[in-house]
């Protein structure tokens, strides 16, 4: 089974652009979280969608978004790129995010990560 | 909200030591999962262990180990017979059982170095 896939590996931006990045969950899986990554931050959670429809979402500002596909495809969109913005983006997909007391422990996998630069 | 700590930001030890890398949490619930997550050079995340909080019993993965001291709020993860492939960074993680939540918190992490 592929594991989960995330587009492009590196990306290299100005200020003030947009990008989008892209990720592919493990077929069958149904739940899609990113996660951000700097030296100074570390691990912060961005959102999770589930079924197109977004469940969770930390605390980052409007700049960030995303969206899922019927097909449980992701992509997370940043517009007006800062410096900040200069990171480790990880997504993470699980089999089915409810009623886990039923149908068991869902474990995230992750992909490899879009490291994204602002220049 | 939930926090993690990991106050070792570097650990090492030598080939087929055992090391200990400490984990302490804050939160208000009575029931979540616990994680040990590994990230090598290649950055990606791999899930070593996992604790649900509400199971008394130390989970244990072949080398791999936790302490699990609830009252404490303390997670601590041992590694047995270390060897060359455990170098990484390490992440300690708190999950709700909350039904659908998947948001992790992390710790800010603890690279781990093997010394041959």
């Amino acid at each position: 089974k592929a594991g989960v896939t995330q587009t492009p590996r590196y990306l290299i931006k100005t200020r003030g652009q947009q990008v989008t990045l892209s990720c592919s969950p493990i077929s069958g899986h149904r739940s899609v979280s990113w996660y951000q990554q700097t030296p100074g931050q570390g691990l912060q959670f961005l959102f999770e969608y589930f079924s197109e429809t977004q469940r969770n979402k930390g605390n980052f500002p409007g700049r960030f978004s995303g969206r899922q596909f019927s097909n449980s495809r992701s992509e997370m969109n940043v517009s007006t790129l800062e410096l900040g913005d200069s990171a480790l983006y990880l997504c993470a997909s699980s089999l089915n995010a409810q009623g886990e007391a039923v149908l068991g422990f869902n474990e995230q996998f992750f992909g490899p990560g879009t490291r994204l630069t602002v220049l | 909200a939930q926090t993690v700590t990991q106050s070792q930001p570097e650990m090492s030890v030598q080939e087929a030591e055992t090391v200990t890398l400490s984990c302490t949490y804050d939160t208000s619930e009575s029931d979540y999962y616990l994680f040990w997550y590994k990230q090598p050079p290649s950055r990606q995340m791999i899930l070593v262990i996992r604790q649900e909080a509400y199971k008394q019993q130390n989970a244990t993965e072949n080398r791999f180990s936790v302490n699990f001291q609830k009252a404490a709020k303390s997670f601590s993860l041992k590694i047995s017979d270390s060897q060359l492939g455990d170098a990484a960074m390490y992440f300690c993680a708190y999950r709700t059982p909350i039904q659908g939540a998947q948001k992790l918190v992390f710790g800010q992490g603890t690279r781990l170095t093997i010394n041959p």
